[in-house]
């Protein structure tokens, strides 16, 4: 099966940095997915990763190292804006048909105050 | 392009009804999942369709049944409703890229 971790609530001030980490445990690794979930909303594509390293967009970057089942989401110059669940998410563990899911981390909810 | 699409936006079962939750995509995206997120649980995978035709079991499948007979849709059927399947239904779908869309979920409380 696949498991994976991520802290459940983290808090930061408006303009700070803030990093979000996810570790993991799956089988037939295919890639790493972060993405934003405001309350009441869908979750919305952020980033994805397959190889080991840094992928920057913008304000968000998210590293990956496999070696190490580790993964972390950078929030720059933090907004108001940026108050939302952070869902980490690994493709891999093929299933019955032979394609590899999506399996979900349970979100880390950051709070941006002023 | 109109996306993910979903109805109802919510819905109120009583126990043992049954319903289908309705889910269509405009995409032509061969990959279609139905995901159900409660609080403290995260997102569970359902169901996943990789064609028209094909479909197989995600994490929590039992009370659920699906089919997939167009690209376009993949509804949801609860076969028995319970309150444990009282939750948020996320309907998606991806191409052979990586980005998978969502549609803006189903709230259903069954009492």
């Amino acid at each position: 099966g696949q498991n994976i971790d991520q802290p459940t609530e983290m808090t930061a001030t408006e303009g700070a940095i803030v990093q979000i980490n996810c570790t993991y445990q799956t089988s037939g690794f295919n890639g790493l997915f972060w993405y934003q979930q405001h309350a009441g909303e869908a979750p919305t594509f952020l980033s994805y990763n397959v190889l080991d390293g840094l992928e920057e967009k913008g304000r968000f970057s998210s590293f990956l190292s496999r070696s190490k089942g580790y993964s972390y989401l950078l929030l720059k110059e933090l907004q108001m804006k940026d108050s939302a669940s952070y869902l980490c998410a690994v493709r891999g563990g093929r299933r019955n048909s032979g394609y590899s899911t999506l399996t979900f981390g349970k979100g880390t909810m950051l709070l941006v105050s002023p | 392009n109109a996306g993910v699409t979903q109805t109802p936006k919510f819905q109120v079962l009583k126990t043992g009804q049954s319903m289908t939750l309705q889910c269509a995509q405009d995409m032509n995206h061969e990959y279609m999942s139905w995901y159900r997120q409660d609080p403290g649980m995260g997102l569970r995978l359902i169901h996943y369709s990789v064609g028209a035709g094909i479909t197989d079991q995600g994490e929590v499948p039992n009370g659920y049944n699906v089919s997939r007979s167009t690209t376009e849709d993949f509804p949801l059927r609860l076969l028995s409703a319970a309150p444990s399947q009282t939750s948020v239904y996320f309907c998606a779908s991806r191409s052979e890229g990586y980005e998978q869309y969502f549609g803006p979920g189903t709230r259903l409380t069954v009492t």
